[in-house]
C-alpha cells in the first residue's frame, strides 16, 4: 500500500528563512508521481508541481525548490526566503499509476506559519 | 482556461436536514470529478470520484451520496446529515483519464452540522 509521511506537524520561521518540509513516500510500484499542494486559511488546495519517478531533476520555480531523491524516497520542498504569504499548510502526494483515474495519496500536511 | 466553482462557500446545517453541494468546472470537457472530506485533522479523505454522466464510485460507504447529471456538475448530497458530516469539502478535477493527471481543486464549502 501506498503511503505518505510528512512528519513535522508545524513549521514556525521568521520572515526571510529558509525553511524544508520534508516528506517520504512508501510504494511498490516502479512508476509513480509525486505532487506538492499548498492550503492557505482560505482553504483552497493550489497545485505547486508534479514529477514523474523517472526525473530526479530538483526543480526551481523562483523561491521555490524541490529535491527528489528516490534512493531515500524523499521530495523535499524548499522555500528560499519565506515570506508571510507562504503562512499555508503544504500536503505531498503520492498518485497510483494503474488505476482508471487519478488517486492521490495525501500526507498528513505541514503547517507552515511564517512570522514577519 | 479552466475553472472550477462550487457552491455555497458556507453552510451551517441543523443535524437531520437533507443536503446539496454543487460543483461545476468550466473550459473543459469530460473531465473526471472528485469529491474529499477535510476533517478537523486535516487529513484529505476521497469520498467519490466520476469517470462519466451518472458514472459514480463511492470510496467510503457513509451517509453521503454523488451525482453528475451533467458533464462539469458533481454534486454531494446527504438526506439526513449527521454531526460527524461537518468538514470542509473540496471538488476537484482532472483533464484526461490518466491515474497520473494533475488534481484541481475548487475553493470548497465549509459545512457545519449543529
Amino acid at each position: 500500500a501506498q503511503k505518505v509521511t510528512q512528519a513535522q506537524t508545524e513549521i514556525s520561521v521568521v520572515e526571510k528563512e529558509d525553511v524544508t518540509l520534508d516528506c517520504v513516500y512508501e510504494t511498490r510500484d516502479t512508476t509513480y508521481y509525486l505532487f506538492w499542494y499548498k492550503q492557505p486559511p482560505s482553504g483552497e488546495l493550489v497545485f505547486l508541481i508534479r514529477r514523474n519517478s523517472f526525473d530526479e531533476q530538483n526543480e526551481i520555480s523562483g523561491r521555490y525548490s524541490w529535491n527528489f531523491q528516490k534512493s531515500t524516497s524523499s521530495f523535499n520542498f524548499t522555500i528560499t526566503a519565506s515570506q508571510v504569504v507562504d503562512s499555508a499548510v503544504y500536503f505531498c502526494a503520492l498518485s497510483e499509476p494503474y488505476s482508471g483515474y487519478s488517486t492521490l495519496t495525501f500526507g498528513k500536511g505541514t503547517m507552515l506559519l511564517v512570522s514577519p | 482556461s479552466q475553472t472550477i466553482h462550487q457552491w455555497p462557500a458556507t453552510l451551517v446545517q441543523p443535524v437531520g436536514s437533507p443536503l446539496s453541494l454543487e460543483c461545476t468546472v468550466e473550459g473543459t470537457s469530460n473531465p473526471n470529478l472528485y469529491w474529499y472530506r477535510q476533517a478537523a485533522g486535516r487529513g484529505l479523505q476521497l469520498l467519490f470520484y466520476s469517470v462519466g454522466i451518472g458514472q459514480i464510485s463511492s470510496e467510503v460507504p457513509q451517509n453521503l451520496s454523488a451525482s453528475r447529471p451533467q458533464d462539469r456538475q458533481f454534486i454531494l448530497s446527504s438526506k439526513k446529515l449527521l454531526l460527524s458530516d461537518s468538514g470542509f469539502y473540496l471538488c476537484a478535477w482532472t483533464a484526461g483519464k490518466s491515474s497520473t493527471d494533475t488534481q484541481y481543486f475548487g475553493p470548497g464549502t465549509r459545512l457545519t452540522v449543529l
